[in-house]
């Protein structure tokens, strides 16, 4: 599976728009891109994945370049409960081992 | 959505004793489960996964006869950590999915502390 590379963090206002970014600079045409968030404790929480197209969906919006080498999750009014790791994880679809592999991901605090 | 639950939620255990940890997919079959676990600070790790019916698949470095995986049914799987000793105490996270979708669903996960 491709690698991906977040920044390790980020900040983001309260009610403002929050986007997240993610190179996957070897992605290969079969290949899904993922985003799933953990909240301190709790086990990860899927949010959206795309192909090619940008896609959205009531949590967020998930925008990929034409070249398919990066990409961006926006949430569109950030707000507290917002405060997570955010993985961007890129995959072949109904592969026969269907794990996930998560980096480190880019940690969001939402300030008031 | 789909809904994974793990039972229990935290659990402390003496050094060589045994834990089991349930995951369940409430409102659908799942054909493939996975188990992670997460030490203070880091990543998920994957540990294996497992198909309804057969054995799991171990990923390199995770004992199969320590950490036995039980997925007897498409809503349930079990992990039991064996002869549980201090540097097993980690957070346990599984995940199921079904056929015909790719996304993965977890549980809340599991904090296991052995004294």
């Amino acid at each position: 599976d491709a690698k991906t590379t977040q920044p390790p963090s980020m900040d983001c206002a309260e009610g403002r728009a929050a986007n997240l970014p993610c190179n996957h600079s070897t992605i290969s045409g079969n290949e899904y891109v993922y985003w799933y968030r953990q909240i301190h404790s709790q086990g990860p929480q899927y949010i959206i994945h795309g192909l090619k197209n940008n896609e959205t969906n009531e949590m967020a919006s998930l925008i990929i370049t034409e070249d398919r080498k990066s990409s961006t999750l926006i949430l569109p009014h950030a707000t507290l409960r917002d405060t997570a790791v955010y993985y961007c994880i890129v995959r072949a679809s109904f592969t026969g081992a269907n794990n996930l592999f998560f980096g480190t991901g880019t940690r969001l605090t939402v300030i008031p | 959505g789909a809904v994974v639950s793990q039972h229990p939620s935290r659990v402390i255990c003496k050094s060589g004793t045994s834990v089991k940890i349930e995951c369940r997919s409430l409102d659908f079959q799942a054909t493939t489960m996975f188990w992670y676990r997460q030490f203070p600070k880091q990543s998920l790790m994957l540990m294996a996964t497992s198909n309804e019916g057969s054995k799991a698949t171990y990923e390199q470095g995770v004992e199969k006869d320590k950490f036995l995986i039980n997925h007897a049914s498409l809503t349930l799987s079990t992990l039991t950590v064996t002869s549980a000793h201090p540097e097993d105490s980690s957070f346990y996270i599984c995940s199921a999915s079904h056929a015909g979708t790719d996304t993965q669903y977890f549980g809340p996960g599991t904090r296991l502390t052995v004294l």
